[in-house]
């Protein structure tokens, strides 16, 4: 079967940096993202890899290793508007997007 | 770019009644647009692909004759709630497939629509 992992909640503080965690396994890879979504809100697009390797976009960062079936956010600098839920996304074969449940980043002062 | 609508943002309505939610890409269009549920506190939920033409693809478990999809244009789907029950009080989330740059597709999410069902 498809399966995306990632922790159900992280806290971190202001200023410091994290690292969310995903792992897949899923039929064909196309892709990975990763969105971030506010309470209450729909998510945004954050990031897309398909080649091995680190992606750096302002304070957020995303790295894939497809051989590991690996991936990781990394976020600089937190603040405190960056408390949210993350979600890792995997495009399968057929195109199709598999989520995981995401990661609920808390952000203390 | 990539602007993805949703209408309206908030309903409340009777239990019985039927509920319709309009899903618009503002500035591309989509052949392929999605239709999520998501209860408090869980991940999204894929419910249905529409795809522009045709008739929609609905994910396991999902009733096709409650959960109503149109997607009559390339800019367009929208999803109507038949017969509405409290249970099915939750948050409706649109999103079109459209290219995120380098030639890839990911999807655009709308807003979300509040559906409470009384």
């Amino acid at each position: 079967g498809q399966n995306i992992d990632q922790p159900t909640e992280m806290t971190a503080t202001e200023g410091a940096i994290v690292q969310i965690n995903c792992t897949y396994q899923t039929s064909g890879f196309n892709g990975l993202f990763w969105y971030q979504q506010h309470a209450g809100e729909a998510p945004t697009f954050l990031s897309y890899n398909v080649l091995d390797g680190l992606e750096e976009k302002g304070r957020f960062s995303s790295f894939l290793s497809r051989s590991k079936g690996y991936s990781y956010l990394l976020l600089k600098e937190l603040q405190m508007k960056d408390s949210a839920s993350y979600l890792c996304a995997v495009m399968d074969s057929n195109y199709q997007l598999i989520w995981g449940a995401g990661t609920k980043l808390i952000i203390k002062p | 770019g990539a602007v993805v609508s949703q209408h309206p943002s908030w309903v409340i309505c009777k239990s019985g009644t039927s509920v319709k939610i309009e899903c618009r890409s503002l500035d591309f269009q989509a052949t392929t647009m999605f239709w999520y549920r998501q209860f408090p506190k869980q991940s999204l939920m894929l419910m249905a692909t529409s795809n522009e033409g045709s008739k929609a693809t609905y994910e396991q478990g999902v009733e096709k004759d409650k959960f109503l999809i149109n997607h009559a244009s390339l800019t367009l789907s929208t999803l109507t709630v038949t017969s509405a029950h409290p249970e099915d009080s939750s948050f409706y989330i649109c999103s079109a497939k459209g290219l995120a740059g380098m030639g890839v597709e990911t999807q655009y999410f709308g807003p979300g629509t509040r559906l409470l069902v009384l």
